[in-house]
């Protein structure tokens, strides 16, 4: 069984520049989230989706952060425009369902904003 | 607000002994913890987990306890190997309920196994 996709794997820009990231989750599962991770922290929820249907994206920037998934299946986050405190690691996971079932994450993509 | 807590940075133990990895949450409403790791350049990996109903979990090596009066759980490896080092990550979430199952994690410990 495939995991988790996502990339880039690493990027680097320079602030107020956009960038954007892409998931593809295990085949079938229903709920994908997107974490940040900054150094010495643990993952940050930012945004989670039941198929195409946002449930809780209530730590997310929404002035400069988006995130669609369409179709309920591929995944992109966006940042626009981007600041120096971005810079982390953007997890993607994705679960079968929600409540307590099991995430499994992708590999991230290394964002440094310059 | 930390409401999942790793207060341990790092550990180092030697292989084959025990490993102990603690956390305390303060938020009462959390019902389901989980442990994840995670090694350099790759995403966390589940690792175990612990319903709130019990107070023990084992699987192989591994054993999380709980104790729910405390807030507190930790993760025991026995007996630790070179390959266990890696970046451990505790979670917690209220399983479903208001949260949709939001996770949320702790700083993470380093744990360093010496041959």
């Amino acid at each position: 069984e495939a995991g988790v996709a996502q990339s880039p794997r690493y990027k680097i820009i320079e602030k107020r520049q956009s960038v954007a990231f892409w998931c593809n989750p295990i085949s079938g599962h229903a709920t994908l989230y997107w974490y940040q991770q900054i150094l010495g922290q643990g993952p940050k929820l930012l945004i989670q989706f039941q198929n195409n249907g946002v449930v809780d994206d209530s730590q997310l920037p929404k002035d400069r952060f988006s995130a669609e998934r369409l179709k309920g299946v591929d995944s992109t986050l966006k940042i626009q425009p981007a600041k120096l405190e971005d810079s982390a690691v953007y997890l993607c996971a994705s679960s079968w369902g929600s409540g307590g079932d099991t995430q499994y994450f992708g590999p991230g993509t290394r964002l440094t904003v310059l | 607000d930390q409401q999942v807590k790793q207060n341990s940075p790092s550990l180092s133990v030697q292989e084959g002994r025990i490993s102990i990895l603690n956390c305390d949450y303060t938020n009462s409403m959390f019902d389901y913890f989980l442990w994840y790791k995670k090694y350099p350049a790759e995403g966390p990996t589940f690792l175990i987990s612990i319903s709130s109903i019990k107070d023990k979990n084992e699987d192989g090596r591994f054993t999380v306890f709980l104790n729910k009066s405390a807030k507190h759980l930790s993760l025991h490896i026995v007996p630790s190997q070179p390959g266990d080092s890696a970046v451990y990550f505790c979670a917690a979430s209220d399983g479903g309920g208001t949260s949709y199952g939001k996770l949320t994690f702790g700083q993470g410990t380093i744990l360093t196994v010496h041959p």
